[in-house]
């Protein structure tokens, strides 16, 4: 099946505890991205990949790195988290085509909760 | 820079009766524009898109779109609202030349029985 995971699902931590948010998708997309969900403010991207090791920011990137060592694996670090990282978090791919990337799919999401 | 506007935060509907959620764009390029639906507790879903061509959009669902130049809009139809169509509806568009998305605030509908 088709999919985009993201593991863990649920997280609660500290501020200032490292943390990581895998994400891994089966489908060779070469396009993969992270966002952020909070109410009211709808979905923010954190970050953008459109290959192996080749990463962009994008409106929100304070605070987050990125990593694309594999085409199939995106994780997400907060190396210093703060309680305004709380926040629900998604994973996403895409092909990448003649025109760019198009429509994503998307993880079921990472609910974060930073005390 | 890119912008994209969903004005209203929640669109009640009765069920059978034609559906519209807005949503209005800004951009400096060409756009590519797009719609997902989000149920409680799940990932987005892709519904439909605009790349170029045809204005009326179908996509999943029975749903569709209109791209209006002009007005610079992207408005989501459905000609008989379900139950089941109750969700988050999220407007995204993506200036051609870039590789970054911007996604409006959402707007939630409800339809009733």
């Amino acid at each position: 099946e088709a999919q985009v995971t993201q593991n863990p699902r649920y997280l609660i931590t500290v501020t200032g505890k490292k943390l990581t948010v895998t994400c891994s998708q089966n489908m060779n997309h070469e396009y993969m991205s992270w966002y952020r969900q909070d109410p009211g403010l709808g979905l923010r991207q954190i970050y953008y990949s459109m290959n192996v090791e080749v990463t962009d920011k994008g409106d929100v990137p304070e605070g987050y790195k990125v990593s694309r060592k594999e085409k199939r694996n995106f994780p997400l670090i907060l190396e210093s988290p703060s309680p305004n990282q709380t926040s629900l978090y998604f994973c996403a791919s895409s092909l990448f085509e003649s025109r760019g990337p198009m429509e994503q799919y998307f993880g079921p999401g990472t609910r974060l909760t930073v005390t | 820079a890119q912008s994209v506007a969903q004005p209203e935060d929640q669109v009640n509907v009765a069920e059978g009766n034609p559906l519209t959620v807005k949503c209005t764009y800004s951009v400096s390029g060409n756009p590519y524009l797009f719609w997902y639906v989000q149920y409680p507790n799940r990932g987005l879903q892709f519904l439909l898109k605009y790349i170029t061509g045809d204005n009326l959009v179908k996509g999943s669902y029975g749903f569709e779109a209109e791209f209006n130049k002009s007005q610079t809009s992207f408005h989501l139809k459905k000609p008989s609202a379900l139950v089941s169509d109750s969700a988050l509806y999220f407007c995204a568009v993506r200036e051609g030349g870039t590789y970054k998305y911007i996604f409006g605030t959402g707007t939630r509908l409800k339809v009733l029985a």
